[in-house]
């Protein structure tokens, strides 16, 4: 099944802009969907569907693809936007859904 | 609102089974698959399987086959997942987890998770 890989990790000032990517050959023909999670919460969804922000996410919060990346980016980087970021795309070959390892967003 | 809300912390010993449930609220019950996803302590997320709560027809990742059971009850809008043979491996908090539309392939709502601790 598919697999995505991500950095561990980041650092980004505030006001800053973080990119984060997701890379795997099922992005681009399958779509990503990205979770924020805080210490102690359950995933929250921020971007679905490669580009899409659910109603209630800030207009920081966008997605791209290019090739076989996506990339969330958060722009005007705020202290509350510290947390875990992981993308998803579901395997439409074997039917199973597929995290990535998740980027630790640390706000300097 | 659509709601997704979890059974309490369990504490197991090794070999033991566990049983969480995952009660919904706010929208047609049958409509929407269930999924599980599992998260060890200090790593990411990984998906367990789904249930149709209108058919009772499973899937499960390949690394739980044979050891993970869902089913539902659309009687009280409740659906289960059942884990045999716990070792330390599993402890982890476990999240159910809805699509956000009947044929959407991301979660949104999640449960608000399960801590299983599995110690002697």
């Amino acid at each position: 099944s598919s697999v995505l890989t991500q950095p561990p990790s980041m650092s980004v000032a505030p006001g800053k802009t973080a990119r984060i990517p997701c890379g795997g050959d099922k992005v681009g023909s399958d779509s990503v969907h990205w979770y924020q999670q805080k210490p102690g919460q359950a995933p929250a969804l921020v971007i679905y569907y490669d580009t899409k922000r659910p109603s209630g996410i800030p207009e920081r919060f966008s997605g791209s693809i290019s090739g076989k990346t996506a990339t969330l980016t958060i722009s005007t980087v705020a202290a509350g936007d510290e947390a875990d970021y992981y993308c998803q795309v579901w395997d439409s070959n074997s039917d199973v859904y597929v995290f990535g390892p998740g980027t630790k967003v640390t706000v300097l | 609102q659509v709601r997704l809300v979890q059974s309490g912390a369990e504490v197991k010993k090794p070999g033991a089974s566990v049983k969480i449930s995952c009660k919904a609220s706010g929208y047609t019950f049958t409509a929407y698959d269930i999924h599980w996803v599992r998260q060890a302590p200090g790593q990411g997320l990984q998906w367990m399987g789904r249930i149709d709560p209108n058919t009772g027809a499973t899937k499960y990742a390949q690394n739980f086959q044979g050891r993970v059971t869902m089913t539902g009850d659309t009687s009280i809008k409740t659906v289960y997942m059942e884990l045999i043979g716990l070792s330390s491996d599993d402890t982890a908090i476990y999240y159910c987890a809805r699509p956000t539309a009947t044929t959407s392939v991301w979660f949104d709502p999640w449960g608000q998770g399960t801590l299983v601790t599995v110690s002697s």
